[in-house]
């Protein structure tokens, strides 16, 4: 069970827009402990996609987009491409536990 | 470019012992906080150890006085010494620099825990 929440699947065809929730709690978003994305591709590392709730490493496509609220969070993608199929992870800090922690992962299908 | 490169993986017996190596191009590990961050097959992320600069660790509760996290300035490398392993220990570990979110992750070693 992870700390952090998410659907386990979304789905949306090409040039859609899909949303990927993430809940936590009083000890780890709600707490104001920011939030990350990461993208996995199959078979690969995680890459970090989005920042500090809202804020995209170089290289990263405006397409994806992050906001922060309360006890959650949520990663935006528009314009829907084949190439974003994959698992996505929202990780905060958890003062209770001490360390990262992540949700149970998003898996993404391109329709 | 920052990388990371992790070794050392590989099939131990249950309460056997392993050490991963994480090394360090690009950067200094001494000046950076390094975590280990593992995958079960199948599952998601789970956040395992972290050092600060200053050698402060960190540890996860599930691996908490078995797991020690340790780094080698001279060869800009980090290493994480898993002992008493069970087979709920099986995972992908990946090295990830950061304190509040990994910036640059490895591309991972495999731990099989298995008789």
């Amino acid at each position: 069970q992870s700390v952090l929440t998410q659907p386990p699947s979304v789905s949306g065809a090409p040039g859609q827009r899909v949303t990927i929730s993430c809940t936590g709690s009083s000890s780890n978003i709600g707490a104001g402990y920011d939030v990350h994305w990461y993208q996995q591709l199959p078979g690969t590392a995680p890459k970090l996609l989005i920042y500090g709730n809202n804020n995209r490493p170089s290289g990263v496509p405006d397409r994806f987009s992050g906001s922060k609220s309360g006890t959650s969070a949520s990663l935006a993608i528009t314009g829907l491409q084949a190439e974003d199929e994959a698992d996505y992870y929202c990780q905060s800090y958890d003062s209770s536990l001490g360390g990262w922690v992540f949700g149970g992962g998003t898996k993404l299908t391109v329709l | 470019e920052v990388q990371l490169v992790e070794s050392g993986g590989g099939l131990v017996q249950p309460g056997g012992s392993l050490r991963l190596s994480c090394a360090a191009s690009g950067f200094i590990v001494r000046s950076n906080y390094i975590n280990w961050v593992r995958q079960a097959p199948g599952k998601g992320l789970e956040w395992v150890s972290l050092i600060f600069s200053d050698d402060s660790t960190f540890y996860a509760d599930s691996v908490k006085g078995r797991f020690t996290i340790s780094r080698d300035n001279s060869r800009n490398t980090l290493y994480l010494q898993m002992n008493s392993l069970r087979s709920e220990d099986t995972a992908v570990y990946y090295c990830a620099r950061g304190y509040n979110y990994g910036d640059y992750w490895g591309q991972g070693a495999l731990v099989t825990v298995s008789s």
